[in-house]
């Protein structure tokens, strides 16, 4: 399968705990995002790379939030000291930077605070 | 005010019927412009760009108009399968690679 992978697909966590989820999008596409989703909302935007320059973050990505994508290939998400309002899809997707509109998505990351 | 906006319906209808999706952004900045469609429990999928001249792809047809900064998806002769929730995504263009979406509208397409 050359998709978008994610890993784990789903993580059950107690507050206050630290989480780290993993991303490896298709092989060629030096873009990669990352997403959170959560029920009856469609997906809001956290932060991207361009290989493995962060580019971009959102205000959303509070500093609990850190993400990297050390070797312009996978990246990871972690959350540290996780709430309860953090319960959410992360999703991942990646692109072409010349095509960035067409993304694609992986599976997702589903993640519940307790 | 969102910067997208979409009725989250459900729009219930009946296989063969003809349905409208309507959708506005408020950044005039913005420059591309599409709808993804999402599955129950799935991952979002591009379905299609918005172009001014406006774009048919099948049974699909997608219109945008910028002086109102509106878009639109209509859906003809609807399968079961076209049962999903169909997000509107707008983006900025140039550094600005995140897409940002609608909450979606969710259709139900009954035999």
């Amino acid at each position: 399968d050359t998709g978008v992978s994610q890993d784990p697909r789903h993580k059950i966590t107690k507050r206050g705990q630290n989480v780290t989820f993993r991303c490896d999008p298709i092989s060629e596409h030096n873009r990669l995002y990352w997403y959170r989703q959560t029920l009856g909302q469609g997906p809001e935007f956290l932060t991207y790379f361009q290989n493995e320059a962060q580019l971009e973050k959102s205000r959303l990505l509070s500093d609990r939030f850190s993400a990297e994508r050390p070797k312009g290939s996978f990246s990871t998400l972690e959350i540290q000291r996780t709430e309860q309002g953090d319960s959410a899809m992360y999703l991942c997707a990646s692109s072409l930077v010349e095509s960035s509109y067409e993304q694609y998505f992986g599976p997702g990351t589903r993640l519940t605070v307790t | 005010r969102k910067e997208v906006e979409q009725d989250p319906g459900p729009f219930n209808v009946p296989e063969g019927a003809t349905v409208a999706f309507n959708c506005t952004y408020s950044n005039s900045a913005s420059q591309s412009f599409f709808w993804y469609r999402q599955d129950c429990r799935k991952e979002p999928k591009l379905l299609m760009s918005v172009y001014s001249s406006g774009n048919e792809d099948g049974r699909f047809t997608a219109q945008l108009n910028r002086a109102s900064q509106y878009i639109s998806l209509l859906i003809r002769d609807s399968k079961l399968s076209d049962s999903a929730t169909y997000l509107c995504v707008v983006n900025y263009g140039g550094s600005q690679g995140n897409l940002i979406f609608g909450k979606g509208t969710k259709l139900s397409v009954k035999p």
